[in-house]
């Protein structure tokens, strides 16, 4: 079955360095989704990418879908506490009874030191 | 996002105890889903439902049911509950692709 496997499991920085997490299907995606789930908290939808080779950014935040389309990153640059999570990616099932499905990643727990 | 709710937040019970998870939505979707998270693990699904009389499997379904009973409302059973269904209890819900998740129950099997 699919499989969405994320990278790195666990980061910690110091606050202000950038943070990378990286996120691989073993399936092409129509989409990619991003959500971060805080300390105590339930996950919050961040954003979807859907073209090949599409960037989107939000603030500090820079999300990239791979031109395969299998594959997709989130960068922050200069993190905050404000920052700290867990960042999952998620990828739909395709087509048939399947549709309306995601698979997430094990996520990136990202801890931030102040 | 109080426009999906979850019932009890925790619970701590007792191995071999019925146990019942509530989920409320106001979005008016009509795709709910259930989860659960393990740390390490990520969230699995477990049930979902794309409508009142849709019910389907997730992919760690062994051990639980769930019941639709309307639109709004969608229930997570565990029949018998063993310790190693201790664990961390997402409802979600969407209307398409986007997931929108309740608050959670933290559940615990003695």
């Amino acid at each position: 079955g699919q499989q969405v496997m994320q990278i790195p499991q666990y980061q910690h920085v110091q606050e202000g360095e950038d943070f990378t997490t990286y996120c691989n299907s073993s399936t092409t995606l129509s989409n990619i989704q991003w959500y971060k789930q805080r300390p105590g908290g339930h996950p919050v939808f961040l954003i979807q990418l859907v073209k090949s080779g599409e960037v989107k950014k939000q603030k500090r935040l820079t999300f990239q879908f791979g031109e395969a389309k299998k594959n997709s990153s989130l960068h922050i640059t200069a993190t905050q506490t404000t920052d700290v999570g867990t960042y999952f990616c998620a990828g739909p099932h395709a087509g048939g009874t399947s549709y309306g499905k995601l698979t997430f990643g094990q996520g990136t727990i990202l801890t931030v030191h102040p | 996002d109080a426009d999906v709710t979850q019932t009890p937040r925790n619970r701590i019970t007792k191995t071999g105890k019925r146990i019942m998870l509530e989920c409320s939505q106001t979005k008016g979707h009509d795709r709910m889903y259930w989860y659960r998270q393990d740390p390490g693990l990520g969230l699995r699904l477990i049930y979902y439902s794309f409508d009142v009389k849709d019910i389907n499997k997730g992919e760690i379904s062994d051990g639980y049911s769930v019941s639709r009973q309307a639109q709004a409302k969608f229930s997570l059973s565990l029949e018998s509950a063993i310790p190693n269904q201790t664990a961390l209890y997402f409802c979600a819900t969407s209307k398409t692709n986007t997931q929108y998740f309740g608050p959670g129950t933290r559940l615990t099997v003695l």
